[in-house]
């Protein structure tokens, strides 16, 4: 079973403040996934990584995956109240029986003005 | 996740009854996956169905629960008599052909309650 930890669970800071998320896991994953969920509403998708060591920036957001394809952090750059949201990182390890999910235990981060 | 749509999403049922949820994916994706997200809990791999075949139902309860994706129409997610431990957040994802870089998009889900 593989298992993927997010650090930290909640965070709740000011608008302004820079900030970093961590998804750790001991498994190899042929991808990961980025979402950010909204209360009462499905995952939107943010960001695909693939390759080990692979960076990717969308905005003020920096995605980053482990050489070894296990972990995963998420930078924010001066983070906005629109920034709050439930951040979910996701694993998929690509079979012949498609590319299912497991899914990180999340991070809670709110920004106040 | 534009696109991906499910209904209803509400649902309320008592305990005992059937609940059926529909999910009908983005145009161009023949590929299905749902999801649970219960209470507190995160979001956990049910079935991954792709036109008339159940590919991987590793996630799914052995008993009540089943899926289908016939032909034509949506997806379908049926959980017979139900139980109040059944109430949770069902989301669909859909994607084209798995590889590498495919990515899955999620529907806005549908929120059972058991009473």
């Amino acid at each position: 079973t593989q298992l993927l930890e997010q650090s930290p669970q909640f965070l709740s800071i000011q608008e302004g403040e820079n900030l970093t998320v961590y998804c750790n896991s001991s498994s190899v994953f042929s991808s990961l996934q980025w979402y950010r969920q909204e209360p009462g509403e499905g995952p939107v998708l943010l960001v695909t990584v693939v390759t080990g060591g692979e960076v990717k920036k969308l905005k003020r957001l920096t995605f980053q995956f482990g050489d070894a394809r296990k972990d995963s952090s998420l930078h924010i750059t001066a983070a906005q109240p629109g920034d709050t949201g439930l951040y979910l990182c996701a694993g998929a390890i690509l079979t012949g029986g498609g590319n299912k999910l497991t899914f990180g235990t999340g991070t809670q981060l709110k920004v106040e003005l | 996740n534009a696109g991906v749509m499910q209904n209803p999403r509400h649902l309320v049922r008592r305990r005992g009854q059937e609940a059926r949820l529909r999910c009908s994916p983005m145009k161009g994706h023949s590929h299905v996956y749902w999801y649970r997200q219960l209470p507190e809990e995160g979001l956990k791999f049910m079935v991954y169905l792709q036109k008339e075949n159940i590919i991987d139902e590793s996630g799914m309860p052995k008993e009540r629960f089943s899926a289908e994706f016939p032909k034509e129409g949506p997806s379908i997610l049926r959980i017979q008599q139900v139980v109040r431990g059944d109430s949770a957040a069902y989301f669909c994802a859909s994607s084209r052909n798995p590889g590498q870089r495919t990515e899955q998009f999620f529907g806005p889900g549908t929120r059972l309650t058991v009473l």
